[in-house]
């Protein structure tokens, strides 16, 4: 069965303060990784897909990274507009079309 | 471009009615599905489907049912409401599931309440 696992489920940083969210999978072969933002009384809006371990992507101030168990969302000198949840999700590898499986998330705040 | 729209917002029910929500996307999307979110519960699936016609059931498929008549509309229907349905719905599209590059698009939410 195919599992996702954020940590920590709340995170409360200062302005400034760099850190990084934590995605453990495991998944029967991987497809796909991706991450999400999600706002208080919104839908999930896309961020990221990761393919294979070592790959990064970066948008301002997040960058994701993969490896065979776990990807990193790491999130330099946030601020407060960087305040939400972020979602997690793999896609297993599995022929035809494969759902993709959520982990909690990770709420995200950003104390000015 | 809409995106993925959703309708209604929000809704309150009572126990034993039925309701169906709406979804609509304008992006030729082959792949829609339905999630529901719920507190310390992640983003759970309902039902997708790959196509006009077809259908599958996803983790949590009890208690609701789907069709898809055209390639645009995905509609959740609740055939007898029971408050254990209470919950926040996310319809979400992608153009397919069967390569990489499957991101998928999320509307942006219906909130339903059965008392």
């Amino acid at each position: 069965e195919d599992q996702v696992t954020q940590s920590p489920e709340a995170l409360r940083l200062q302005e400034g303060e760099s850190s990084s969210l934590n995605c453990s999978y495991t998944v029967s072969g991987l497809r796909g990784l991706f991450w999400y933002r999600q706002d208080p009384g919104k839908g999930p809006e896309f961020l990221f897909t990761l393919y294979s371990a070592g790959e990064e992507k970066e948008k301002e101030r997040l960058k994701a990274t993969l490896t065979k168990k776990e990807s990193f969302l790491h999130i330099t000198a946030p601020k407060p507009e960087d305040s939400a949840t972020y979602l997690c999700a793999v896609q297993a590898s599995r022929s035809g079309n494969t759902p993709l499986v959520f982990g909690k998330g990770t709420r995200l705040s950003v104390i000015a | 471009n809409a995106g993925v729209t959703q309708t209604p917002k929000f809704q309150v029910l009572k126990t034993g009615q039925s309701m169906t929500l709406q979804c609509a996307q304008d992006m030729n999307h082959e792949y829609m599905s339905w999630y529901r979110q719920d507190p310390g519960m992640g983003l759970r699936l309902i039902h997708y489907s790959v196509g006009a016609g077809i259908t599958d059931q996803g983790e949590v498929p009890n208690g609701y049912n789907v069709s898809r008549s055209t390639t645009e509309d995905f509609p959740l229907r609740l055939l007898s409401a029971a408050p254990s349905q209470t919950s926040v719905y996310f319809c979400a599209s992608s153009y397919s599931m069967r390569g990489t590059g499957a991101t998928i698009y999320f509307g942006e939410g219906s909130w339903l309440t059965v008392v």
